[in-house]
């Protein structure tokens, strides 16, 4: 599958654990987008990275969260010491190039966190 | 007010109506619109970019009022599968270049 691959699929976590996500963009993509997602309501852009490189992080929250796209290996959306709140779908997606005129984005099927 | 606003939705209509999405954005400086398209606990997926001009792909039209910073989606002769939420997407500016930014998304319910 050359599209986007993000992993888990579905993650529980405590209340005050970590929860890591990843995304590996499609073949040949070096621009990486996390958009939240919580029930019923639309996507919530949060940071927009390229390799070693955050280029936007306005849509971050201040604290606990936290986002790398390193030289090798997918990109990671960290969030430390989750509270319930946090529960959402987390979609990444992935661009050939910056977002600009041409603008799609190409979605992976998206983490679902869920904290207890 | 949001960058992106939609119609709150949802749209229940049988099959073969016709059902138009509406969507305006703040930004004047918005540079290129889409719509997507969401199923349920699925990924956005685009549907079709918007022009200036205006275009059609099949039974979807679109159309962007750059004046009144307002964009549209007509769907034709509707189809129990354009039942999902389709959403206003627009690339406006942001630190570091632009950042895209989503509707809430308008729900379709097209029923037999």
């Amino acid at each position: 599958n050359a599209g986007v691959m993000q992993n888990p699929r579905h993650l529980v976590r405590r209340r005050g654990q970590e929860a890591r996500l990843r995304c590996s963009p499609m073949k040949g993509h070096s621009h990486v987008y996390w958009y939240r997602q919580l029930p019923e309501e639309g996507l919530k852009f949060m940071v927009y990275l390229q390799k070693e490189n955050i280029i936007d992080e306005s849509g971050m929250p201040k604290e606990r969260f936290s986002a790398e796209f390193p030289k090798e290996g997918p990109s990671i959306l960290r969030i430390q010491q989750v509270v319930r709140g946090d529960s959402a779908a987390y979609f990444c997606a992935s661009s050939p190039k910056g977002q600009g005129l041409s603008g799609e984005l190409f979605f992976g099927e998206g983490s679902r966190l869920t904290v207890l | 007010r949001k960058e992106v606003e939609q119609d709150p939705g949802p749209f229940n209509v049988p099959e073969g109506a016709t059902v138009a999405f509406n969507c305006t954005y703040s930004n004047s400086a918005s540079q290129s619109f889409f719509w997507y398209r969401q199923d349920c606990r699925k990924e956005p997926k685009l549907l079709m970019s918007v022009y200036s001009s205006g275009n059609e792909d099949g039974r979807f039209t679109a159309q962007l009022n750059r004046a009144s910073q307002y964009i549209s989606l007509l769907i034709r002769d509707s189809k129990l599968s354009d039942s999902a939420t389709y959403l206003c997407v627009v690339n406006a500016g942001g630190t570091g270049g632009f950042k895209t930014i989503f509707g809430a998304g308008t729900r379709l319910f097209v029923k037999a």
